[in-house]
């Protein structure tokens, strides 16, 4: 069975420091993958998807970057944090065509700017 | 460009009374629906799906939902609440062949003894 990882789970970082977040798939091969940032009383804002290693689309502006190093691996990133960052991350997955748009979430990132 | 509205952003409702979460959507070509609950501090687990077939789709711990193409909606029922269906609710609409989610900014259902 496929199974989503991110962390850390909780992350708590100074204004302008720098930023890691991982999600990692396992189970499937090739799937399409996705960032996602959901602050308070706001719903779901994608931020990056990817349909393959190296291939990002970004969705908003913004002070974050993504990564796809590895098939089943993707990272957020940003070089400098700021307090409008704060928020709680998920990462999702998708088989791609072949279960079209069914996403699956990880256990998300809470990530508090001070 | 598509759009999911879901009006209510919170809805209470006591224990063992029937619910109905709102949803509905705007886009111009076919698309597939969908019904995410979020449980707090957790990610989101897909509840059920509508991509093609019959309108009335139904989850294994009672809830369904009914795609209406013409009114748009999508719309969550329950005809009996426990309090442990207190979670958020996110409805999501994509176009068919189309690898993005729009989501709504979720219901927060609130269930009391």
């Amino acid at each position: 069975s496929q199974t989503i990882h991110q962390w850390p789970a909780t992350l708590v970082q100074p204004v302008g420091s720098p930023l890691s977040l991982e999600c990692t798939v396992e189970g499937t091969s090739n799937p399409n993958l996705y960032w996602y940032r959901q602050a308070a009383g706001r719903g779901l804002q994608l931020l990056f998807y990817s349909v393959g290693i190296g291939q990002i689309s970004s969705e908003v502006p913004q002070n974050l970057s993504a990564s796809r190093p590895q098939d089943r691996q993707f990272i957020l990133s940003s070089k400098k944090l700021l307090l409008s960052d704060s928020g709680f991350y998920l990462c999702a997955w998708s088989a791609g065509l072949a279960a079209p748009n069914e996403q699956f979430f990880g256990p998300g990132t809470r990530l508090t700017v001070l | 460009a598509q759009s999911v509205t879901q009006l209510d952003s919170q809805v209470p409702v006591f224990e063992e009374a029937p619910v109905e979460l709102r949803c509905n959507y705007s886009s111009s070509v076919s698309v597939y629906l969908f019904w995410y609950v979020q449980y707090p501090n957790q990610g989101l687990q897909l509840l059920l799906k509508y991509l093609s077939g019959s309108t009335l789709v139904e989850s294994i711990n009672g809830f369904e939902a009914e795609f209406n193409k013409s009114q748009t909606s999508f719309h969550l029922r329950k005809p009996s609440v426990h309090i442990s269906d207190t979670a958020e609710y996110f409805c999501a609409v994509a176009n068919t062949g189309f690898q993005k989610l729009v989501f709504g900014t979720g219901t927060r259902l609130l269930v009391s003894p």
